[in-house]
């Protein structure tokens, strides 16, 4: 197992665009976090998925926003209309998810540059 | 609303001293503590963590104290290495409930 992948690594886009990221866990966590981590700032939980479950969204995912797990495996990231605001790292991690202490494996994140 | 706090940014310390690292919670309900430690281009990798029910947690030559009276958490390296030289996180939350809150990092650097 190679751990936790991103892709892709980085993406340069122009303002108004959409844009989708993927995460692919390793294979038996249940677990499925996305984070948004900006230049001198810790991580920002943003959602969280429990096998296929959507079970919770940070109000810092606007209607922008949209985090899709199918069959509970990989899971993609969607920012429509994007922002220069939008623009930071995006971290993806996975836990087992036998309960709330889990550890988290970080994926290397996806660098969003907005121009 | 940042409810873990590192304020500072970074720390510089010889090979073989001590290095500590500070982080603070306002959040009286968080019982779950961890430390990550970033090298650039990587995402983080877990290190150490701690209960609410204890005050310190040992692996090697890593040491987590927790003050819960102070909301105030601390990781010690010793003896510290060059390859130690990294962004530390610490990283609250409350059990089971998922949502993990972040502090802002400190870079630590250690000399040769």
């Amino acid at each position: 197992d190679t751990g936790v992948s991103q892709n892709p690594r980085h993406k340069i886009t122009k303002r108004g665009q959409n844009v989708t990221f993927r995460c692919d866990p390793i294979s038996e966590h249940n677990r499925l976090y996305w984070y948004r981590q900006t230049l001198g700032q810790g991580p920002e939980f943003l959602t969280y998925f429990q096998n296929e479950a959507q079970l919770e969204k940070s109000r810092l995912l606007s209607d922008r926003f949209s985090a899709e797990r199918p069959k509970g495996s990989f899971s993609t990231l969607e920012i429509q209309r994007t922002e220069q605001g939008d623009s930071a790292m995006y971290l993806c991690a996975s836990s087992l998810g036998f309960d709330g202490t889990d550890t988290q494996y970080f994926g290397p994140g996806t660098r969003l540059t907005v121009l | 609303d940042q409810q873990v706090k590192q304020n500072s940014p970074s720390l510089s310390v010889q090979e073989g001293r001590i290095s500590i690292l500070n982080c603070d919670y306002t959040n009286s309900m968080f019982d779950y503590f961890l430390w990550y430690k970033k090298y650039p281009a990587e995402g983080p990798t877990f290190l150490i963590s701690i209960s609410s029910i204890k005050d310190k947690n040992e692996d090697g030559r890593f040491t987590v104290f927790l003050n819960k009276s102070a909301k105030h958490l601390s990781l010690h390296i010793v003896p510290s290495q060059p390859g130690d030289s990294a962004v530390y996180f610490c990283a609250s939350t409350v059990y089971n409930f998922n949502k993990f809150y972040f502090g802002s990092g400190t870079k630590l650097n250690v000399k040769p």
